[in-house]
């Protein structure tokens, strides 16, 4: 069984300050871990992805993550927010290898202070 | 058109009402998905299509109907609804059997039922 968990529903940042988006996961079989974006009445996008290749992933928009599988971790971060980054993050993992059978966490909405 | 689209945006309709989503991918993917996206829940995945056949049911009910006529091609045919059946419901697509695939998903339709 897998499932997600996002700490926060709700993170506030100023401008050109850092962003962290906490996710940690549960999974039975080696995950692969997602980070999607969705903007207000828009669909998701793939912000970054993790296969079991390079621990860290670098993502669109200055994204990256960090997988630690000692702490079942998949945090977001970007160093310097931007207020177009307002935004609501999803974290997902898949047990498997289809790419769309995903179990999603309850999102974390991002606002970015001026 | 590119990628994952849907039609209709938005949709509203009473509970004797009988309607469908449409849902096409121009990227040759091979699966396709549904998810519902209600307020204040996780992304919750209701069908799978792998080679149009239908791979997973996640106990949804039967006034939810899905149908894949061939791999670009995905509908969610709706009747008798209830008012908790108003949501978000997205549709994506990705490559089984690609390693490190991802879903693409489309810009939803939000249905509201009155």
């Amino acid at each position: 069984a897998q499932s997600v968990t996002q700490l926060g529903s709700h993170v506030s940042v100023s401008e050109g300050a850092l962003v962290l988006l906490r996710c940690n996961y549960s999974s039975s079989v080696p995950p692969y871990l997602f980070w999607y974006v969705q903007y207000p009445n828009q669909g998701l996008q793939l912000l970054l992805k993790y296969t079991s290749a390079a621990t860290l992933v670098k993502g669109i928009n200055g994204f990256e993550a960090e997988f630690k599988k000692s702490e079942t971790s998949f945090h977001l971060t970007k160093p310097s927010a931007h207020m177009s980054d307002a935004a609501e993050y999803f974290c997902a993992v898949s047990g498997d290898n289809q790419g769309g059978k995903l179990i999603f966490g309850q999102g974390t909405e991002l606002s970015v202070k001026p | 058109e590119t990628g994952v689209t849907q039609t209709p945006r938005h949709l509203v309709m009473g509970m004797t009402n009988k309607k469908s989503l449409k849902c096409e991918q121009h990227l040759g993917h091979n699966a396709m998905y549904w998810y519902k996206q209600s307020a204040k829940k996780p992304l919750e995945l209701m069908f799978v299509y792998n080679f149009k056949e239908q791979t997973e049911n996640n106990s949804v009910p039967s006034r939810f109907s899905p149908e894949c006529p061939n791999s670009s091609h995905l509908f969610l045919h709706l009747h008798t609804l209830q008012p908790e059946d108003s949501a978000l419901y997205l549709c994506a697509s990705s490559q089984v059997g690609t390693i490190g695939t991802e879903a693409f998903f489309g810009q939803g339709t939000r249905l509201t039922v009155v």
